[in-house]
């Protein structure tokens, strides 16, 4: 079965505060891939990043980083330096080969409140 | 680039009626996708469809049904509309190949509301 588990339902910062959010995934497959997309407040869905199973280097986007460890299946996300903007609802998702129609499943999102 | 637009964008039923929600791709994808997202659930999995005249059963099937008779349309049904179908629905689609290689691309949403 898959199944990815955010265990933050809230976290609240104050601007310019580094936070970290948690995922982790369970899967069978040995081949799958990842993501992270952002909800905002206008609740559209915003696709942040992928990453696939054979490739667990970190990544760096601006304020935002990803840290990939198949040992703890985890694929967390950090923004550093946090801005009013980044509040959002955070998704982290996975895909794998035998998911059947290659169907993304989510994980029931982190709810980022950053505060000026 | 319109990607994926979901008709209507809000709704209100009442129990016991029935409306589709129809998804529209221009992106020649042919995988299609239509969740729902309730608080404190993330988004669950309602039906899916792997290429036109193709669907399947997600999560959470019961009391929908959908049609994807061409390629760029995804149609979700409610025969019956109930309480606990209220909630925000998300059409989506993926393409190219490898297909496991693409993000999921999501329309704007649609809430509905059955009272």
């Amino acid at each position: 079965a898959q199944k990815v588990t955010q265990a933050q339902t809230e976290i609240s910062v104050v601007e310019k505060e580094d936070v970290t959010l948690d995922c982790v995934y369970e899967t069978r497959d040995t081949t799958y891939y990842l993501f992270w997309y952002k909800q905002p407040p206008s609740g559209e869905l915003v696709f942040l990043i992928r990453r696939n199973s054979f490739d667990e280097q970190n990544e760096i986007s601006g304020r935002y980083s990803w840290n990939f460890q198949k040992s703890t299946s985890s694929f967390n996300f950090t923004i550093t330096a946090s801005q009013v903007v980044d509040s959002a609802v955070y998704f982290c998702a996975l895909s794998g080969v035998n998911t059947g129609g290659f169907k993304t499943i989510f994980g029931a999102g982190t709810r980022l409140f950053v505060k000026a | 680039n319109a990607g994926v637009t979901q008709t209507p964008k809000f709704r209100v039923l009442k129990t016991g009626q029935s409306m589709t929600l129809l998804c529209a791709q221009d992106m020649n994808h042919e995988y299609m996708y239509w969740y729902r997202q309730d608080p404190g659930m993330g988004l669950r999995l309602i039906h899916y469809s792997v290429g036109e005249g193709t669907t399947a059963k997600g999560e959470v099937p019961d009391g929908y049904n959908v049609s994807r008779l061409k390629k760029q349309n995804f149609l979700l049904g409610l025969e019956s509309a109930a309480p606990s179908q209220t909630s925000v629905y998300f059409c989506a689609s993926r393409g190219g190949q490898p297909i496991m290689n693409t993000e999921a691309f999501f329309g704007q949403g649609t809430r509905l509301t059955v009272v």
